[in-house]
């Protein structure tokens, strides 16, 4: 099983700000099966990007995914009042899914 | 466009079992697979196991095998979640799931609204 390990666990920042959130894995994500979400309190998750780099549907282009083999990086390049929530990696690569325990960002 | 009802939250005692609903919408359900992730309060989320409907198979996370049962029914398009031998580290909300990419390396677009278990005596 791929362990995945995100940091910081927790990021304060400022609307505008460019953030930067980070996601390893124990062992290489193969053809970049990694996903980001985004989740708010008492809602589900928000898929934002798949493949390490594509955008879900409808998702501002102020968010990008980056890397490859066990470093991964979202992006949010200005943050807006809505960004401020807490954000899952995913990796697919093998046969059993699993998720970084999440970064909360926070202003 | 898809969209994925689960049944509502339910309290049960510790031993027993809980059987979740997802209805889904949109598209052609025996194409799709599914997913079971459940967050218990305050924590990340975990992935339980999928189902590939079209294949017939079930994949399970090593520490559910055994007390997971994940099934559909095409008939009404709906997937299902069984968990046994409940203890009070299964209080979470579980979520249904459908699978994008390839089958049996999925990840998650559509997402059910959450069905809150709590395991209380």
């Amino acid at each position: 099983e791929i362990v995945l390990t995100q940091s910081p666990a927790t990021l304060s920042s400022s609307p505008g700000e460019r953030a930067t959130l980070s996601c390893g894995a124990s062992q290489s994500v193969n053809r970049r099966y990694l996903a980001w979400y985004q989740q708010k309190p008492g809602l589900a998750p928000r898929l934002l990007i798949y493949d390490a780099s594509s955008r879900a549907t409808g998702i501002p282009d102020r968010f990008s995914g980056s890397g490859s083999g066990t470093d991964f990086t979202l992006t949010i390049s200005r943050l807006e009042p809505e960004d401020f929530a807490v954000y899952y990696c995913q990796q697919y690569a093998d046969s059993y899914p699993s998720f970084g325990q999440g970064t909360k960002l926070e202003i | 466009q898809v969209q994925l009802v689960q049944s509502g939250a339910e309290v049960k005692k510790p031993g027993s079992s809980v059987k979740v609903s997802c209805k889904a919408s949109g598209g052609t359900f025996s194409r799709y697979a599914f997913s079971w992730v459940r967050q218990a309060p305050g924590q990340g989320l975990e992935w339980m196991g999928g189902i590939i409907p079209f294949f017939g198979t079930t994949n399970y996370a090593q520490r559910f095998q055994g007390r997971v049962t994940i099934t559909v029914d095409e008939s009404t398009s709906t997937a299902y979640m069984e968990l046994s031998g409940l203890r009070s580290e299964d209080t979470a909300v579980y979520y249904c799931t459908r699978d994008y990419g390839d089958y049996g390396n999925p990840y998650f677009q559509h997402w059910g609204q959450g069905t809150l278990v709590t395991v209380s005596s």
